[in-house]
C-alpha cells in the first residue's frame, strides 16, 4: 500500500519561513506534486520533484530525497494569503503511463498570523 | 478556457436516491480523476480514465461508476446513495499526469 506523513498543523508569522515535510511509503513512486488549497477551494497545482534536489518557483520551494523517501515544500516571506492547507502526493507512474495517478497526504493547514 | 467545470456545485440526495455529478474540461486532456474529500482529510481517488473509452477504478470505487464516451467528459454516477458518500467531490484533468487541473467541486449531502 501506500502512505504518506505531514504534519497536521503548522503555525508561523507573516514575513517568516516555514517547511512542511512530506516522508513517504509507497510502490511504483516516480515524483512527489504539492498542492494548496484554500478553505472551500478546488486544489491547485505549487510544484513537481522527479530528481532529488530542490526546485524553485517565487516563494515557493520545493524539495526531494528519494533515497530518504523525503520531501518539504518552503515557504518564504508568509503573507497572509498564504494560510490554506498544503497536501503532498506522490505520482505512481510516468508521463504518459496508463497508469498515471497521484496518492494525497492527509495535509497540513497553514496558519499565517499578521 | 474554462479549464474543469463541475455540476452541480452543491446537492442534497436522500438515501437511496441515484444521481450523476458531471465533469467537463476543455483543455482537450486524455487523462480524467475524480477523488472525494472528506472534513480535514486528502483526496482519495474514485476512479481515473486516460482516454475516451479507457477507465479504471482508484482507491475507493464501491458505490460509483463512471463512463468516458468523449475526451471533454467524465460524469461520476452514484446509485444508491449512502450517508457514507456525504462529502466533496473534484473532478481533475492532465496532460501528463503530474500536474492535475481541479474543478471547483460538488459538495453532496445524503440523509
Amino acid at each position: 500500500g501506500q502512505s504518506l506523513e505531514q504534519p497536521s498543523e503548522v503555525t508561523a508569522v507573516e514575513g517568516a519561513i516555514v517547511q512542511i515535510n512530506c516522508t513517504y511509503q509507497t510502490s511504483g513512486f516516480y515524483g512527489l506534486s504539492w498542492y494548496q488549497q484554500h478553505d472551500g477551494g478546488a486544489p491547485t497545482f505549487l510544484s513537481y520533484n522527479a530528481l532529488d534536489g530542490l526546485e524553485e518557483t517565487g516563494r515557493f520551494s520545493s524539495f526531494l530525497s528519494r533515497s530518504d523517501s523525503y520531501g518539504y515544500l518552503l515557504l518564504q516571506e508568509l503573507q497572509m494569503k498564504d494560510s490554506a492547507s498544503y497536501f503532498c502526493a506522490v505520482y505512481l507512474a510516468p508521463r504518459g503511463s496508463t497508469l498515471g495517478r497521484l496518492y494525497f497526504g492527509r495535509g497540513t493547514q497553514l496558519t499565517v498570523w499578521p | 478556457n474554462a479549464g474543469v467545470t463541475q455540476t452541480p456545485k452543491f446537492r442534497i440526495l436522500k438515501i437511496g436516491q441515484s444521481m450523476t455529478l458531471q465533469c467537463t474540461q476543455d483543455m482537450n486532456h486524455n487523462y480524467m480523476y475524480w477523488y472525494r474529500q472528506d472534513p480535514g482529510m486528502g483526496l482519495k481517488l474514485i476512479y481515473y480514465s486516460v482516454g475516451a473509452g479507457i477507465t479504471d477504478k482508484g482507491e475507493v470505487p464501491n458505490g460509483y461508476n463512471v463512463s468516458r464516451s468523449t475526451t471533454e467528459d467524465f460524469p461520476l454516477r452514484l446509485e444508491l446513495a449512502a450517508p457514507s458518500q456525504t462529502s466533496v467531490y473534484f473532478c481533475a484533468s492532465t496532460s501528463g499526469g503530474e500536474t492535475q487541473y481541479f474543478g471547483p467541486g460538488t459538495r453532496l449531502l445524503v440523509l
